[in-house]
């Protein structure tokens, strides 16, 4: 069937380092996604999108990447912080009604003082 | 303070033992879902409303029932829980079914069924 995943589960970086977190899509069709980022307790936090259209899409800090031919996703998070520890997760749409969406199974993002 | 607010937040329960778990958002929102979250599974639909009076089934829909008779709640019932659905439950709005359109997510309820 068709799904979203992530390439590494578990990902540590050092304080002000760069993370790049990434996704691998199956459905070419797809034409919408969504980077979620999920703290402990709590529930998901929406942190940037990107339609089919565009290749790239920037944020305060973080950068969306979307490479359709090999149907892959990655989210940049530029000098990471402690407090961008968490799960990440990426999700894509997967009708044209714009609301039935996939999840990946998350990546967790460690930052090292 | 724009929210979804889930209740309850913790339930354990019996098998067989009928449960709602409501969900409401003040964000007058059309578009509203319900998802499980389970280890090495992330976030799964379940159920989902474009508007008031509608709504259609997500990936995981077996074993569960929703309603949307007012645009704020949509209520998600399971009718005969079972231990497999034991798992981290989140409702989560958008203003609208649009492809790009922000997910608002509730704070989550966590269902054991014994």
């Amino acid at each position: 069937g068709e799904s979203v995943g992530l390439h590494l589960p578990t990902l540590s970086v050092q304080e002000g380092d760069n993370s790049i977190i990434n996704c691998a899509y199956s459905n070419s069709a797809s034409d919408y996604f969504i980077w979620y980022k999920q703290e402990s307790g709590k529930g998901p936090q929406f942190i940037i999108d990107i339609r089919s259209n565009m290749d790239k899409r920037q944020g305060q800090r973080v950068t969306v990447l979307l490479n359709k031919t090999v149907k892959h996703l990655s989210l940049q998070i530029a000098a990471t912080q402690p407090g961008d520890s968490a799960v990440y997760f990426c999700a894509e749409n997967i009708n044209n009604y714009g609301q039935n969406f996939v999840f990946g199974p998350g990546t967790r993002l460690s930052v090292l003082p | 303070e724009a929210q979804v607010t889930q209740n309850p937040r913790y339930l354990i329960t019996v098998t067989g033992k009928k449960l709602t778990v409501t969900c409401s958002q003040n964000m007058n929102h059309e578009y509203m879902s319900w998802y499980r979250q389970d280890p090495g599974l992330g976030l799964r639909q379940i159920y989902y409303s474009m508007n008031v009076e509608v709504t259609d089934k997500g990936d995981v829909p077996e074993g569960y029932k929703v309603s949307r008779k007012e645009k704020r709640n949509f209520p998600l019932i399971l009718e005969s829980p079972s231990p497999n659905q034991t798992s981290l439950y989140f409702c989560a709005s958008s203003v609208r079914l649009a492809g790009d359109n922000e997910q608002f997510f509730g704070p989550g309820t966590r269902l054991t069924v014994l």
